[in-house]
């Protein structure tokens, strides 16, 4: 099994542009969560997703972040426009329902100037 | 809402010997999950161990065992025989059985050092 798999791994972008962020969760899991970790915030839940339907996006920062899921194999996380206080890394992780263990992706470290 | 603290923003140990992290967690909860997650320089969450509240056999896996205390909502983990490798950021995290969360809580880390 590959595990989760982000996209990509280092994003370096300047204030003000678009960033997509991207996730393929393992395959079978039906559960996916986006998280955001900085040094000042530590592990932070963003969304996620059952069945590919959001649950929970309470954690979403402001409007300017929104998450999809369009299919069981693949979500995105947007950040428009991005400001250097987005600048964190951000993991994807899933889950089968029936399980109680999250596998995380190795995470996008997005650099915001 | 269910917290989860790890006072040990740091912890040293020496090659081959042993070290244990602290962990408490509050909830009102009596049946959830607890984990230990490591993330080395790669930054990659590496699931360590993990343990059932309804079960009060402690969970061991190799050399990582925790020490889980309901009562106490303690849920330590020790590493014997201390590795190289095993340096990194330590993160014990919990979820709740059954409500719609389904989602983590974590701890805010402990960065463990391992001497040669």
């Amino acid at each position: 099994d590959a595990g989760v798999i982000q996209s990509p791994r280092h994003e370096v972008t300047e204030m003000g542009q678009e960033v997509t962020l991207r996730c393929k969760p393992i395959s079978g899991h039906n559960s996916l969560f986006w998280y955001r970790q900085t040094m000042m915030r530590g592990l932070e839940l963003l969304i996620y997703f059952n069945n590919n339907v959001p649950i929970d996006d309470s954690g979403m920062p402001e409007d300017r972040f929104s998450a999809k899921m369009p299919n069981a194999s693949f979500s995105t996380l947007k950040i428009q426009p991005s400001e250097p206080r987005d600048s964190a890394v951000y993991f994807c992780a899933s889950r089968s329902l029936e399980a109680d263990t999250q596998y995380f992706g190795p995470g996008t470290r997005l650099t915001v100037l | 809402a269910q917290t989860v603290t790890q006072s040990q923003p740091e912890m040293s140990v020496q090659e081959a010997e042993t070290v244990t992290l602290s962990c408490t967690y509050d909830t009102s909860e009596s049946d959830y999950y607890l984990f230990w997650y490591k993330q080395p320089p790669s930054r990659q969450m590496i699931l360590v161990i993990r343990q059932e509240a309804y079960k009060q056999q402690n969970a061991t896996e190799n050399r990582f065992s925790v020490n889980f205390q309901k009562a106490a909502k303690s849920f330590s983990l020790k590493i014997s025989d201390s590795q190289l490798g095993d340096a990194a950021m330590y993160f014990c995290a919990y979820r709740s059985r059954y409500n719609a969360g389904n989602m983590l809580t974590f701890g805010g880390g402990t960065r463990l050092m391992v001497k040669p």
